[in-house]
């Protein structure tokens, strides 16, 4: 069973441009979460995603960054006009359901590394 | 959630146990302690949780204190690839935003040959 899959692993994008950053769950996985991490921070949440549907995206810069998790594909973070701030380690994390009662573990992927310049 | 604190580093001889300790004394009755850790440039990785019982799976074993304000993550055997920073959790269970995992700054755990 492969584990949760990021691409590109590493990202380098002038200041302006757009960065789109993978993550395909690990198999029969639904739940997808979304963190930052900044040079020399801890990770910080960013937002949670079920298929279609957006379930919490309050750790999310309100601004330049989207995230979608489409019925075929992977999940996509989305951040349009990068600039220098946001060179950072993106990760993704992956559940098979949240339940009301006890959370699940969550699996990472191996991070994207996104470098604007 | 409850707030974690962890010492800021700790050193291990390969061989030995590693003990990490956690302290989380305003938990609350209805929240699990989770620990994750992290080598260098990689993603985290789910290590094991608990409630107030203590646990023990392949990689590590979890001892609660009886009054639940603190708890220690021991790894039985520690290697040079345990080398890490060691991040203690606690998450609140039942509805809300008990999905969020709130890293604090962990403990960078060193294992020396």
């Amino acid at each position: 069973n492969a584990g949760v899959m990021q691409n590109p692993r590493h990202l380098v994008r002038r200041r302006g441009q757009e960065a789109r950053l993978r993550c395909s769950p690990m198999k029969g996985h639904s739940h997808v979460y979304w963190y930052r991490q900044l040079p020399e921070e801890g990770l910080k949440f960013m937002v949670y995603l079920q298929k279609e549907n957006i379930i919490d995206e309050s750790g999310m810069p309100k601004e330049r960054f989207s995230a979608e998790f489409p019925k075929e594909g992977p999940s996509i973070l989305r951040i349009q006009q990068v600039v220098r701030g946001d060179s950072a380690a993106y990760f993704c994390a992956s559940s098979p359901v949240q339940g009301p009662v006890a959370p699940y573990e969550q699996y990472f992927g191996p991070g994207t590394r996104l470098t604007v310049t | 959630d409850a707030k974690t604190t962890q010492p800021t580093s700790m050193d291990c001889a390969e061989g030995r146990a590693a003990n990490l300790p956690c302290n989380h004394s305003t938990i609350s009755g209805n929240e699990y302690v989770y620990w994750y850790r992290q080598i260098h440039s990689q993603g985290p990785q789910y290590i094991i949780h608990g409630l107030k019982n203590n646990e023990t799976n392949e990689m590590a074993s979890l001892i609660i204190t009886e009054d639940r304000k603190s708890s220690t993550l021991i790894l039985p055997h520690a290697t040079l690839r345990d080398t890490a920073v060691y991040y203690c959790i606690v998450r609140v269970v039942g509805g809300g935003s008990n999905y969020k995992l709130t890293f604090g700054k962990g403990t960078l755990l060193t294992v020396n040959p």
